[in-house]
């Protein structure tokens, strides 16, 4: 059973630069036929996509957020990271990981974990 | 344009059908995906392509697209139904991707 789970700072001052991992089981995010994403809900706010990678092939990145962005794999531990430099309180939100049947297509999602910046 | 538009927040009697709407143009290229929030638990893929339900998911939803509009049914609307929904899908390009709003689904 695939899943994912979400692993982060909680608590990031403004300026400094927050770095998220997700961890994953179940299927390698090495395995063709999948991308894996980053998407963040800011409080009383909808979803946004961050970016998601196709291992070994490409990346994609938000325009809005890719100058401060990114992104990385540990094949070893079977986990994909994101970092985010520069952070603002705009940057405050829920950020979930996912897994991709195509670039829009989440199918598995993590809980999530809560960013803060103070 | 680079963006997905959802309806009002909606507000259902146990049993009513609702249905939630997702308007972009690049719905006209790519189908939009339907997903379901809810409190502490992980976003959940209800709809995707044309009308397809992962497996899991109860029959009650369903999902259509005419022109740039996507829709999500819910028929028979259940307590558990209640929670935040958005569309979301590929740009026209390909290589972004979208979120709508999201609609509040109160039962």
């Amino acid at each position: 059973q695939v899943q994912l789970q979400e692993s982060g700072p909680g608590l990031v001052k403004s300026s400094e630069t927050m770095s998220l991992t997700c961890s994953v089981s179940g299927i390698s995010v090495t395995s063709g036929g999948y991308y894996w994403g980053w998407v963040r809900r800011p409080p009383g706010k909808g979803l946004e996509w961050i970016g998601s990678f196709y291992y070994g092939k490409n990346s994609y990145q938000s325009p809005a957020l890719k100058s401060r962005l990114n992104m990385s794999v540990d094949t070893s531990r079977n986990q994909f990271s994101v970092s985010l430099t520069s952070v603002t309180a705009a940057d405050t939100a829920m950020y979930y990981c996912a897994r991709g049947v195509n670039m829009g297509r989440f199918d598995y999602w993590g809980r999530g974990t809560l960013v803060s910046v103070s | 344009s680079s963006e997905l538009t959802q309806g009002p927040d909606v507000s259902v009697a146990l049993g009513q059908t609702v249905t939630i709407t997702c308007q972009g143009d690049s719905i006209t290229d790519y189908y939009a995906n339907w997903f379901q929030l809810q409190p502490g638990q992980a976003p959940k893929l209800l709809i995707y392509g044309r009308n397809n339900r992962p497996s899991g998911v109860p029959e009650r939803f369903t999902g259509s697209t005419t022109g740039r509009t996507s829709s999500l049914t819910i028929t028979g609307v259940l307590a558990e139904d209640e929670g935040d929904y958005f569309c979301g899908g590929r740009d026209s390009g390909g290589d972004v991707v979208l979120f709508g709003g999201g609609t509040t689904l109160t039962v």
